[in-house]
């Protein structure tokens, strides 16, 4: 299994520009998050999805952001505008069921804004 | 938001050494986990406790849970370089939702 698969690894945008992160879950997992880790606040979860429903976006920061699901092999995270603040490593994970089933975590998406 | 304090932030240690890793908290966890996070990856999963007073042992890493399900340790028998990397340990807040400690960087030298 190719595991989850986040595109780009690296985005570099100036503040004020649109930024879309992608995911891929892996095959038959039906949870999926969006992380995003910074050395001052670690790793925060900031959505999660149960079989492409949003159930949870409580940690989503503000408006900026939104995340989508449209089918289960797919995600997007956004960021409209960005700003220098939303400079941190994003991390896409997917699980089995919810509970404690074990979550893969892709490599990570490291965005810098300037 | 529950918080879980790990500690040490940074420890750097010889090939051979034994060492423990802390995370502690106020709040009640249902179960805990600890990962293990390279550069440039995401983080992997070592082990989940789930029980009060748990021990969990994967090779060279034994995993306990502290008997009020408020902390947890994390020991390295005979570190080796291949140890090295950031372990996170995460307590679960809900049936999905883990909430990440603040990671313990470990460099073990050759």
């Amino acid at each position: 299994d190719a595991g989850v698969i986040q595109s780009p690894r690296h985005e570099v945008t100036e503040m004020g520009q649109e930024v879309t992160l992608r995911c891929k879950p892996i095959s038959g997992h039906n949870s999926l998050f969006w992380y995003r880790q910074t050395m001052m606040r670690g790793l925060e979860l900031l959505i999660y999805f149960n079989n492409n429903v949003p159930i949870d976006d409580s940690g989503m920061p503000e408006d900026r952001f939104s995340a989508k699901m449209p089918n289960a092999s797919f995600s997007t995270l956004k960021i409209q505008p960005s700003e220098p603040r939303d400079s941190a490593v994003y991390f896409c994970a997917s699980s089995l069921t919810s509970g404690r089933d074990t979550q893969y975590f892709g490599p990570g998406t490291r965005l810098t804004v300037l | 938001t529950q918080l879980l304090e790990q500690s040490p932030q940074f420890l750097s240690i010889q090939e051979g050494e034994n060492l423990t890793v802390y995370c502690n908290s106020s709040s009640v966890f249902s179960s805990l986990q600890w990962y293990r996070q390279e550069p440039g990856e995401g983080p992997v999963l070592l082990v989940t406790v789930v029980t009060g007073g748990e021990v969990k042992k994967l090779k060279r890493l034994t995993f306990q849970f502290g008997d009020a399900r408020k902390d947890s340790s994390l020991h390295i028998t005979a570190a080796q370089p291949g140890d090295t990397g950031l372990y996170l340990c995460a307590g679960e807040e809900g049936t999905y939702k883990y909430i990440f400690g603040t990671g313990t960087r470990l460099k073990v030298l050759a």
